[in-house]
């Protein structure tokens, strides 16, 4: 079946840090790829995301492209804040199953000011 | 435009009871999916419901259940509840029309069974 694997937290970053948040998956066809933010007793928000292979998902500075070559999804940011604290989770959907999200097990981030 | 809500926001429970959550979805959606969040397991998804019918259903016992009425707020069911119920419960909305129409989650009820 369809999975996301996501690279193992915590993270803990300074202030201005460059960030990168691994994220590969596993499914048959062309799956739409996600990345979701939780913030602490809070649901989640959609980050960005990106339909088909080479797109570009992009939003308050992060961004993620969609390689279709090493099935992956990888979640960046120049510069982060302590506001960007928080768990992230990389989510994907299948063709024909748009809202059956499968995530990620999600990494929590910890920026220090 | 309101967001998704849900109600209770925290419930405690024993095991053998059984337990109703509620889910109102964003004004205009139709489709309502449920998420069981626990830290061992994750992010589990449950079933999704539009216009009233149970879409997709994921790998869980008969114990969890749901339903939609005619105004899209969905409930879900767990009945004789077990410890490994305990978990955070999301819901979320979508128009329910088109390939890749967004999810809008709710800020979940937060279950404990003791």
């Amino acid at each position: 079946g369809d999975s996301v694997t996501q690279m193992e937290g915590p993270v803990t970053l300074s202030e201005e840090a460059f960030l990168t948040i691994n994220c590969t998956y596993t499914a048959t066809g062309y799956p739409s790829l996600f990345w979701y933010v939780q913030y602490p007793g809070e649901g989640l928000q959609l980050l960005l995301k990106a339909t088909k292979a080479d797109d570009k998902g992009s939003n308050k500075g992060f961004e993620a492209t969609y390689r279709k070559e090493t099935t992956s999804f990888h979640l960046e940011k120049g510069s982060v804040q302590v506001s960007d604290s928080a768990v992230y989770f990389c989510a994907l959907s299948a063709p024909g199953s748009a809202r059956q999200l499968t995530f990620g097990s999600g990494t929590q981030l910890t920026v220090l000011p | 435009k309101a967001g998704v809500t849900q109600t209770p926001r925290y419930l405690i429970k024993t095991r053998g009871q059984q337990v109703t959550l509620s889910c109102s979805p964003i004004s205009g959606h139709r489709s309502v999916s449920w998420y069981q969040q626990t830290p061992g397991q994750g992010l589990q998804f449950l079933f999704e419901y539009f216009s009233e019918t149970q879409r997709n259903k994921g790998n869980f016992p008969g114990r969890f259940s749901g339903r939609q009425f005619s105004n899209s707020r969905s409930e879900m069911n767990v009945s004789t509840l077990e410890l490994g119920d305990s978990a955070l419960y999301l819901c979320a909305s979508s128009l329910g029309q088109g390939a890749n129409n967004e999810q809008f989650f709710g800020p979940g009820t937060r279950l404990t069974v003791l």
